[in-house]
């Protein structure tokens, strides 16, 4: 069974660097696409963007320049990096797998990260 | 970027209800939409992929139906653990994107 954990702080001033680890067990990362996407309490889901394991990546727009991804397959797991945080990026972030057929077939539980002082 | 519209954003159902939730895409998206199930403080769930496919594992009582712009996610037979947050994605181009959620809560 694939299993996706995120880590990284919980808490960010703002104008720093928020950066996220998701690790992957229970299979090989190598294959796929890896996804972001965040949740901002009380609203709807948003799509970071992905990576796939050569390290191809698409961003959203949105967020494209502020955004990196990256992947490491020795250590099975990818990364986020969304630069000069502000209140607006507080947010409960997942890590996906894309599946073959795009869909998200798995998730990480999530981990709440807040912009603040 | 495709927009991605359901109705209705929540509702009020029953036990045993049959519950119907729309999606409709500001452009053709084929088949390229999935449904997800999210319940309070837990991670979304895939329900169906490519509009009508079953996710592995998921009840039979949840069908998907589409193709184009308008979708459709039916609960044949709405169940306790059925009340909570659905959304639809459409995969057909980046950046994917959702809808706003419809919240199904008992009535």
């Amino acid at each position: 069974q694939v299993q996706l954990q995120e880590s990284g702080p919980g808490l960010v001033k703002p104008s720093e660097t928020l950066s996220l680890t998701c690790t992957v067990s229970g299979g090989s990362i190598s294959g796929y696409y890896w996804t972001w996407i965040r949740q901002p309490a009380g609203k709807g889901l948003e799509w970071i963007g992905r990576i796939y394991t050569s390290g191809s990546t698409n961003y959203n727009p949105s967020l494209k320049s502020r955004v990196t991804m990256s992947v490491d397959t020795s250590k099975n797991n990818f990364s986020l990096k969304l630069t000069s945080v502000t209140a607006a990026d507080t947010a409960v972030y997942y890590c996906a797998r894309s599946s073959s057929s795009s869909d998200l077939d798995y998730w990480g539980q999530g981990t709440l990260v807040t912009v603040s002082s | 970027d495709i927009q991605m519209t359901q109705s209705p954003s929540s509702l009020s159902a029953s036990v045993g209800d049959r519950v119907t939730i729309t999606c409709r895409a500001s452009q053709s998206i084929s088949s390229y939409l999935n449904w997800y199930q999210q319940q309070p403080g837990k991670a979304p769930k895939l329900l169906i992929y490519a509009a009508s496919s079953l996710q592995s594992g998921v009840p039979s009582r949840f069908s998907g139906s589409g193709s184009g712009t308008d979708f459709t996610l039916t609960i044949s037979s709405l169940q306790p653990e059925d009340f909570a947050t659905y959304y639809c994605q459409q995969t057909y181009s980046t950046p994917q994107t959702f809808g706003q959620g419809t919240k199904v809560e008992i009535k």
